[in-house]
Parts: structure tokens; sequence; C-alpha cells
């Protein structure tokens, strides 16, 4: 069964740090370009980084670009993304997503909530 | 800066056929743009229906389809069934290893 499960979601004060992590099994994870995309509450869908699947190619959105580093680890099956100075701003469910040669995005992980407030 | 374009809401009778679609503030949505379908359901991860314009993702019904109409992208829904009711979102890819979402459209059923 392919599954993709984030953790490290929590509470943080505006300015502090944060680290996801997404465990994938099911599907040979190094095949895959691996996304985080995100979700304020009540609001739609906002595509935050990727990485290639040899981590040689990473790409942010604007919006958290010298703020957030995304990194995998394909020994371990694990995607990451290093959050910092974050701002209310960034509260949401942070979900990663595969991503394949042809531009599927066949796997999405259920999500983590990371809430930015004082 | 480009943003991409959604209906935010839609409504269509069961067995009815919808069409939504996916634009530029700028521009034209060409097959260039690799357009994607996600649907998602209220406290659901989203699931992805459609990519590169008209490619259905595993085990989607052929009930959906994607679509380049005149200079947006579309997702047309055929016999429409109540558990179609949803957000969908298209995602256009906007060079530079960067993707955009659209706002987003609900669907209702009724």
């Amino acid at each position: 069964e392919v599954q993709l499960v984030e953790s490290g979601g929590g509470l943080v004060k505006p300015g502090g740090s944060l680290r996801l992590s997404c465990a994938a099994s099911g599907f040979t994870f190094s095949y895959y370009t691996m996304n985080w995309v995100r979700q304020a509450p009540g609001k739609g869908l906002e595509w935050v980084s990727s990485i290639s699947t040899g981590s040689s190619y990473t790409y942010y959105a604007d919006s958290v670009k010298g703020r957030f580093t995304i990194s995998r680890d394909n020994a371990k099956n694990s995607l990451y993304l290093q959050m910092s100075s974050l701002r209310a701003e960034d509260t949401a469910v942070y979900y990663c997503a595969s991503q394949d040669y042809s531009n599927d995005f066949p796997h999405w992980g259920q999500g983590a909530l990371v809430t930015v407030s004082s | 800066q480009t943003v991409v374009t959604q209906e935010p809401s839609f409504s269509v009778s069961p067995g009815g056929t919808v069409t939504l679609t996916c634009g530029l503030s700028s521009g034209s949505v060409s097959s260039s743009y690799y357009p994607t379908w996600c649907q998602q359901t209220p406290g659901q991860a989203p699931r992805t229906l459609i990519y590169n314009t008209n490619t259905r993702s595993s085990g989607v019904p052929d009930r959906f389809s994607g679509s380049i109409l005149g200079n947006k992208a579309a997702l047309t829904i055929t016999g429409a069934q109540a558990d179609d009711e949803s957000d969908y979102y298209c995602v256009l890819y906007m060079g530079g290893g960067i993707w955009m979402f659209g706002g987003g459209t609900k669907l209702t059923v009724l």
C-alpha cells in the first residue's frame, strides 16, 4: 500500500523554526520528484516547493524562498521541509505529494498542521 | 504577477454534465502548462484526477475528462454523482520548476 505520512507539525511562535518530515512507503521513492503543498485554514491549495529525484534541483514559491529549505534522503525514503523565520501566514496544513516523470501527482499525504502564533 | 483563475463555485444536477475552467489572468493556457486537476473533499487530502491536460490518473473514472477549450484548460464531469461534490483545483506549470494553483471551484451537486 502506498503511503506518505507527514510529521513534525505543531505550534510555533512567529520567527521560529520547524522541520516537517514525510515518510514514504509502498513505491520507489527515489524515482519521484517530491513536492510540498500547503493549505491555509479555509483557503485553497498553494504549491510550496519541489525537489528532484537526486536532490540536484530545488524550487520554491516566492512566498517561502529564502526561509524554507526542501531536502530528501532516498536511503530513508524521506522528504523534509525546514521552515525558518515563520510568519502567521505560514499557518497551514502541509501536504507532501509525489510527482512522476510524466507530471502526474499520484500520491498525496494526509497533511501536517503548522500553526504560527504567539 | 500572473494568477491562475477558476470559477469560485458551480452547481450541477445529478446525472448532468459540468465543465470547469482554468485560465490565466494574463495569456492563454495551453498544453505547455501541463494542466493538472485535483479533487478535494472537506477534511481530506487532495487527489489528482487529470494531468498533462487530458490524462486520467490511476483509478479515476472515465466520466472525468480534461481538455483545452479556447484559451483555458477544462475539466468536464459527465454524469455527475453526489460524491462528486468537492473542491476542484487546477494547477499549472509556470516554468522554472514553479507550479501555481488556481483558487479552486466549489462544485455542488443538487
